[in-house]
């Protein structure tokens, strides 16, 4: 079945550092790929969206690309903030299988400091 | 882009209570909305598939007689919490699926914290 694999966190960086969390995905048709975040006490927001391979979401200064050949999503981003400090999940929709609903990794925390 | 609203945002009630979350789709018709739980810490577990007009989809280990769902509209689904227990204090998160050509982007509402004294 559809699943996602995520890096375990939680994940803490100084300001301006790199940032990359890993995301693979298991799917049986051709899923479209999401990165959302959840700031403290609130709900999920999307960050970024891919439907294809090949393609590059990005949104913030991060950025994905859905690479089929391995089956990844990973995010990155150049120069973290404090102000991205927030749990992130990667998430797969696959309409082929006739699942409406999204597959959600774990979550990763990330924590900037100053 | 696409706003989903929740009310309440929190909600404080008494054991054998029932509870109404309201999920709404501001600026968009969403035939179908998602209903979600997350325990602290961990991810989203998938409650419910809402539809509009029909009876909604519940997953595996979920009491639909405990946890009611209506999509009258295309702009609106309830959750109610029948006869609550302080093990249904939760998150619970709402989403709206907002049909665009060649995506399938779920929009979320901000939650709503559910605490059963």
């Amino acid at each position: 079945g559809d699943s996602v694999t995520q890096m375990e966190g939680p994940v803490t960086l100084s300001e301006e550092a790199f940032l990359t969390i890993n995301c693979t995905y298991t799917a049986t048709g051709y899923p479209s790929l999401f990165w959302y975040v959840q700031y403290p006490g609130e709900g999920l927001q999307l960050l970024l969206k891919a439907t294809k391979a090949d393609d590059k979401g990005s949104n913030k200064g991060f950025e994905a690309t859905y690479r089929k050949e391995t089956t990844s999503f990973h995010l990155e981003k150049g120069s973290v903030q404090v102000s991205d400090s927030a749990v992130y999940f990667c998430a797969l929709s696959d309409l082929q299988t006739g699942a409406n609903n999204l597959f959600f990794g774990t979550g990763t925390r990330l924590t900037v400091i100053p | 882009g696409a706003v989903v609203s929740q009310h309440p945002s929190r909600v404080i009630c008494k054991s054998g209570t029932s509870v109404k979350i309201e999920c709404r789709s501001l600026d968009f018709q969403a035939t179908t909305m998602f209903w979600y739980r997350q325990f602290p810490k961990q991810s989203l577990m998938l409650m419910a598939t809402s539809n509009e007009g029909s009876k909604a989809t519940y997953e595996q280990g979920v009491e639909k007689d405990k946890f009611l769902i209506n999509h009258a509209s295309l702009t609106l689904s309830t959750l109610t919490v029948t006869s609550a227990h302080p093990e249904d204090s939760s998150f619970y998160i709402c989403s709206a699926r907002d049909w665009v050509a060649g995506s399938n982007t779920q929009y979320f509402g901000p939650g709503t914290r559910l605490t059963v004294l």
